[in-house]
């Protein structure tokens, strides 16, 4: 694997499940993002976390919940979403303060 | 926060067509990134330049910071071209704030 992946590529989950996204880069980054794509809307930045440590949470609701546990993977933990969190969510890395890279997304659709 | 306005929102262009897409920003930046978004929603980088002019095959892009702009040409376009163009400045370290991007559209 190179770049940035991210799985699972499309999901589709009731407002009571629990599931997780997972993202893993491959470029050895000190840096990794979640953003989040509506439609009609501009990306918006989610978590940031530099070097492992949580540094940005941009007023994301607590039913999204992020986990780092080492420099190159990154969850983002989902539970009780409301269909409105349907979106792409795209994870990305830099080598902070250089140009960040993004994975392929997952498509939430929540029902 | 920053404003980033990009213009225009869509546009159709004939095979072989020349382009130019705008961006501008309302305040200082360290850095800006051009993004073409596939129809499959991969983001795929195209420059990252925070200033000054940078050319890739028939790609280029010049920022002028002190003016608050971002050009991206497109020359001799293709259907390949076609998807989401978007600008993204970083004014604090980490944060990316993006446009509403530019859709392009290349007829055969």
């Amino acid at each position: 694997e190179t770049g940035v992946t991210q799985t699972p590529r499309h999901l589709v989950m009731g407002m009571t499940n629990k599931k997780s996204l997972k993202c893993e880069q491959h470029l050895g980054h000190n840096a990794m993002y979640w953003y989040k794509q509506s439609a009609k809307k501009p990306l918006e930045l989610m978590f940031v976390y530099n070097f492992k440590e949580q540094t940005e949470n941009n007023s994301v609701p607590s039913r999204f919940s992020p986990e780092c546990p080492n420099s190159s993977h990154l969850f983002l933990h989902l539970h009780t979403l409301q269909p409105e969190d349907s979106a792409l969510y795209l994870c990305a890395s830099s080598q902070v303060p250089s140009e960040q890279y993004f994975g392929p997304g997952t498509r939430l659709t929540v029902t | 926060g920053i404003q980033v306005e990009q213009s225009p929102p869509d546009l159709i262009l004939q095979e072989g067509a020349n382009s130019t897409l705008r961006c501008n920003f309302s305040d200082s930046v360290n850095n800006l990134q051009w993004f073409h978004q596939n129809p499959w929603g991969q983001l795929i980088n195209l420059f990252y330049i925070p200033s000054g002019t940078k050319q890739n095959g028939r790609l280029s892009a010049t920022t002028v910071a002190t003016e608050r702009y971002s050009l991206l040409y497109i020359s001799s376009s293709q259907t390949t071209d076609s998807g989401v163009y978007f600008c993204a400045v970083e004014q604090d370290d980490y944060k990316l704030s993006f446009g509403a991007g530019t859709t392009v559209t290349v007829r055969a």
